[in-house]
């Protein structure tokens, strides 16, 4: 069945540096996927989108890398910030027409002052 | 714009008891969505609502109902809460397929 999820529960960095979080998805044809960031005590925000017929899209300090070949997907965060600390979480849109997302688990980033 | 509300932001039940979660939102979306976020874990969706007049379940319905009672409102209801209810509930909406809009959450604690 559909699944996603991630490699690393939890990711610390120096403030500064650079991130990168990383999620694996088990079905082929899904066609849209989404990078999710979620505070303490807050809901989920959107950050990014890519379609499957894109291998990267960038935004600002973001950057979202498809690999469809080993069906993986990374969010890059340039220079990390403490306001970076959060939940993120990839989700890949369902293969009906309902728009339904399906969540991976999440990765905590954690930025080091 | 207010986005998405949800009320309440916490409650507390004790096991049978019954109550309805409001989520409402302001962006004219025509899709709605109730999820639910257990500790350390990803959403889960319980129903959905791809436009006003419909609803359909989602990965985890049961236990749940739903009432999509005008394109801004979509509530949930617990009929005879559980322990295994206790989670935080989400409530979303959406114009597109992508970009759901997420409330602030309900904290829901089933004694």
């Amino acid at each position: 069945g559909e699944s996603v999820g991630l490699h690393l529960p939890t990711l610390s960095v120096q403030e500064g540096d650079n991130s990168i979080i990383n999620c694996a998805y088990s079905n082929s044809a899904s066609d849209y996927f989404i990078w999710y960031k979620q505070e303490s005590g807050k809901g989920p925000q959107f950050i990014i989108d890519i379609r499957s017929n894109m291998d990267k899209r960038q935004g600002q300090r973001v950057t979202v890398l498809l690999n469809k070949t080993v069906k993986h997907l990374s969010l890059q965060i340039a220079a990390t910030q403490p306001g970076d600390s959060a939940v993120y979480f990839c989700a890949e849109i369902g293969m009906d027409s309902s728009y339904k997302l399906i969540f991976g688990s999440g990765t905590r980033l954690l930025v080091r002052p | 714009n207010a986005g998405v509300t949800q009320t309440p932001k916490f409650q507390v039940l004790k096991t049978g008891q019954s109550m309805t979660l409001q989520c409402a939102q302001d962006m004219n979306h025509n899709s709605m969505y109730w999820y639910r976020q257990d500790p350390g874990m990803g959403l889960r969706l319980i129903y959905y609502s791809a436009s006003e007049g419909t609803t359909d379940k989602g990965e985890v319905p049961n236990g749940y109902n739903v009432s999509r009672l005008n394109k801004r409102e979509f509530s949930l209801r617990l009929e005879s809460a559980a322990p295994s209810q206790t989670s935080v509930y989400f409530c979303a909406s959406s114009e597109l397929a992508a970009e759901q809009y997420f409330g602030p959450g309900t904290r829901l604690t089933v004694t």
